[in-house]
């Protein structure tokens, strides 16, 4: 029982080009958001974050918009560069911190020179 | 720097044999967690401790075990490892905002 879905396993897209990860959650009562990045080798790492009370935020390249009525959340990164290739794991908290985080599979972004 | 280590970063055991993976932290967090990461899955969080408050999710198997003798260190005790613990093992701490992780400990079990 999945309560955060990542359902594109992978995605590609050219440098300089917008990429779109997006991520589904089930509970209603999940009030705060978060992306990992994580290359080969290393633990995730932390990229952006999001509060039920916003339905966006913007850090630099990276946007995370937030949908609550869709429980539907995105990353954009634009413009893509090649070293935003890695896996982007999206994760939900019940709490307003993160206490206990809920992930989803990740996303494998590759983006092509 | 201060950060998340986890010693070591590739352990091999036996099956049935017990197993102590280490994580240590710089960052003076208070919270600390262990994940179990499967293959193209999703880490699923063990345990963790809110300073020395243990709590265990409810589906971790009792193989499982963990210590916190301070704030620094945390060990994940697996008293008998089977073929299916065989994962990448994470540990990561909080101070109340976001998580931060160690590289992981990749554990296989023959």
């Amino acid at each position: 029982d999945q309560q955060v879905k990542q359902n594109s396993p992978s995605l590609s897209v050219q440098e300089g080009r917008i990429s779109i990860l997006n991520c589904d959650y089930t509970n209603s009562m999940f009030d705060y958001f978060l992306w990992y990045k994580k290359y080969p080798a290393e633990g995730p790492t932390f990229l952006i974050s999001i509060s039920s009370i916003k339905d966006k935020n913007e850090d630099g390249r990276f946007t995370v918009f937030l949908n609550k009525s869709a429980k539907h959340l995105s990353l954009h990164i634009v413009p893509s560069q090649p070293g935003d290739s890695a896996v982007y794991f999206c994760a939900a908290s019940v709490w307003g911190g993160s206490e206990k985080l809920v992930f989803g599979k990740g996303t494998k972004l590759t983006v092509n020179p | 720097d201060a950060m998340v280590i986890q010693n070591p970063r590739y352990q091999v055991t036996q099956f049935g044999k017990p197993v102590t993976l280490s994580c240590s932290q710089t960052l003076n967090h208070n919270v600390m967690y262990w994940y179990q990461q499967k293959s193209s899955q999703a880490p699923k969080l063990l345990f963790h401790y809110y300073d020395k408050d243990f709590n265990n999710e409810a589906d971790t198997p009792d193989n499982f075990q963990s210590r916190r003798p301070n704030t620094s260190f945390c060990f994940l005790d697996i008293r008998s490892p089977g073929l299916g613990d065989a994962a990448m093992y994470l540990c990561a701490t909080s101070g109340g905002g976001e998580q931060y992780f160690g590289p992981g400990t990749r554990l296989t079990v023959t």
